[in-house]
């Protein structure tokens, strides 16, 4: 099994700041995906990274896969409270079938 | 469209009893997985079925906990007997069967074992 340390393990900030998240491993993924967890639901994709050096948006979210493809991070801009959750990220093994978590982080933005 | 449904939500039994989760994933997914996910802590993969067969069980204590995918669709996972440690929310998901899936979860199952 391919092993995703995330750090830090919980967040918490206020209104208006801005974090970043971060996803290592020191396997090559094929790709990596984020997902969104509230609590009492299961997770939500929130995107998949496939190239080495790719950057995605979604809104306030900005997603940067790493050149070398063992890596990740997720930066959001202006945190919100609707932005409160665990925040997953997950990768793919060589085969692009199996999906495996990381530990996660806990985020919690406070009005 | 419906998305994963699993059953039931919450589950309280004593140590020693047997107990068995429910999953009935989206329409024309071939792709099912069985996680466990304790507090504050990523989901693990238990189980991952392509179609009705089982090619990823790595992870399952195999000693009491079975699956089952009978045709393909629902599946079943069960635990027997249960112990302390298994108390975890059970979540399944499913996905189309291609490279770099995009995997649905079920709101998952929230077990306590005492």
């Amino acid at each position: 099994t391919q092993l995703l340390e995330q750090s830090p393990q919980f967040l918490s900030i206020q209104e208006g700041e801005n974090l970043t998240v971060y996803c290592n491993s020191s396997s090559v993924f094929s790709s990596l995906q984020w997902y969104r967890q509230e609590p009492g639901e299961g997770p939500v994709l929130l995107v998949t990274v496939v190239t080495g050096g790719e950057v995605k948006k979604l809104k306030r979210l900005t997603f940067q896969f790493g050149d070398a493809r063992k890596d990740s991070s997720l930066h959001i801009t202006a945190a919100q409270p609707g932005d409160t959750g665990l925040y997953l990220c997950a990768g793919f093994s060589n085969s692009g079938y199996a999906l495996n978590f990381g530990k996660g982080t806990s985020l919690l933005v406070t009005p | 469209e419906a998305g994963v449904v699993q059953s039931p939500r919450y589950k309280i039994i004593e140590k020693k009893q047997p107990v068995a989760f429910w999953c009935n994933p989206i329409s024309g997914h071939n792709t099912l997985y069985w996680y466990r996910q304790n507090l504050g802590q990523g989901p693990e993969l238990l189980i991952r079925y392509e179609n009705e067969e089982a090619v990823d069980d790595s992870q399952l204590p195999k000693d009491r906990f079975s699956a089952e995918r009978l045709k393909g669709v629902d599946s079943t996972l069960k635990i027997q007997p249960a112990e302390l440690g298994d108390s975890a929310v059970y979540l399944c998901a499913s996905s189309l069967g291609t490279r770099r899936p995009q995997a649905f979860f079920g709101q998952g199952t929230r077990l306590t074992v005492v």
